[in-house]
C-alpha cells in the first residue's frame, strides 16, 4: 500500500526547543516537499527537495532545517529559532522532474504543531 | 499578493446542487492544479490542466482555464454531502530558476444533505 505517512499527528514544543517531524514515502518518488499551513490560509513552502542529498529553501524556510539522506525520507525540524511554530505541517512528494516542482504532488495526513 | 486566489472563500449548497468555484491567478503558468482538502487531513489531488487545454473532465469534475483571462473554474455537478471540504488551486509557475506549484488559500465548500 504506497502512500506518504508523516508522524507524528500532534507535537507539543516547549520554548527554545527544537523539534523534528517526520515524513516517509514509498512511491519511489524523488521530489519531496515541506508545506506549512496555518488556519484559513493556503500553503507556504518551507523547503524542497529535488534528490537525496540535495535541497533547496522554499518561501519561509527561515527558522527550519532539513536533511535529505534517504530517498524515502525528509525530516522537518523546527527550531528555536521559528518564534511563531504553531501550525499545520504537510509533506508531499512527487516524481522527479528535470525543471524542478510543479508535478502532481502526493500529500501526507499532516502533523499539527502546538506550542506549550 | 497570492499568485492564485479562489473565489469565494466559503460555499454553501444544498445536496444534488452544483459548486463552482474560480481560481484567478498573476502570472504565466505551465498548468494549474486543483485539490480538495477534508478538515484537518492533507491535500489530495483531483484534477491537473496544462496551459494548452481549455476544459478538462473527470467524474463529476469539470475544470475550465482561460489562460487570456488567467483563471481557472472549478465545477462539481450533482454536490453530495461528501463534497464537503476545502479546494485548492495550484499553479505551476517559473521562479528563480526553477518551477514549483502555488497554493491559493482555498475556497471551504459545504454541502448540507
Amino acid at each position: 500500500d504506497g502512500g506518504i505517512t508523516q508522524s507524528p499527528k500532534y507535537l507539543f514544543r516547549k520554548e527554545g526547543q527544537n523539534v523534528t517531524l517526520s515524513c516517509e514515502q514509498n512511491l519511489n518518488h524523488d521530489a519531496m516537499y515541506w508545506y506549512r499551513q496555518d488556519p484559513g490560509q493556503g500553503l507556504r513552502l518551507i523547503y524542497y527537495s529535488q534528490i537525496v542529498n540535495d535541497f533547496q529553501k522554499g518561501d519561509i524556510a527561515e527558522g527550519y532545517s532539513v536533511s535529505r539522506e534517504k530517498k524515502e525520507s525528509f525530516p522537518l525540524t523546527v527550531t528555536s529559532a521559528q518564534k511563531n511554530p504553531t501550525a499545520f505541517y504537510l509533506c508531499a512528494s512527487s516524481r522527479f522532474s528535470l525543471r524542478g516542482g510543479g508535478e502532481t504532488q502526493y500529500f501526507g495526513p499532516g502533523t499539527r504543531l502546538l506550542v506549550l | 499578493s497570492q499568485q492564485g486566489e479562489e473565489d469565494p472563500q466559503a460555499l454553501s449548497i444544498q445536496e444534488g446542487e452544483n459548486a463552482t468555484m474560480n481560481c484567478s491567478y498573476k502570472t504565466s503558468i505551465n498548468n494549474l492544479q486543483w485539490y480538495r482538502q477534508n478538515s484537518g487531513r492533507g491535500l489530495v489531488h483531483l484534477i491537473l490542466i496544462r496551459s494548452n487545454e481549455r476544459e478538462k473532465h473527470s467524474g463529476r469534475l469539470r475544470v475550465t482555464l482561460d489562460t487570456s483571462k488567467k483563471s481557472s473554474s472549478l465545477l462539481i455537478t450533482a454536490s453530495r454531502a461528501a463534497d464537503t471540504a476545502s479546494y485548492f488551486c495550484a499553479t505551476r509557475i517559473t521562479q528563480g530558476g526553477s518551477e514549483k506549484l502555488v497554493f491559493g488559500k482555498g475556497t471551504k465548500l459545504t454541502v448540507n444533505p
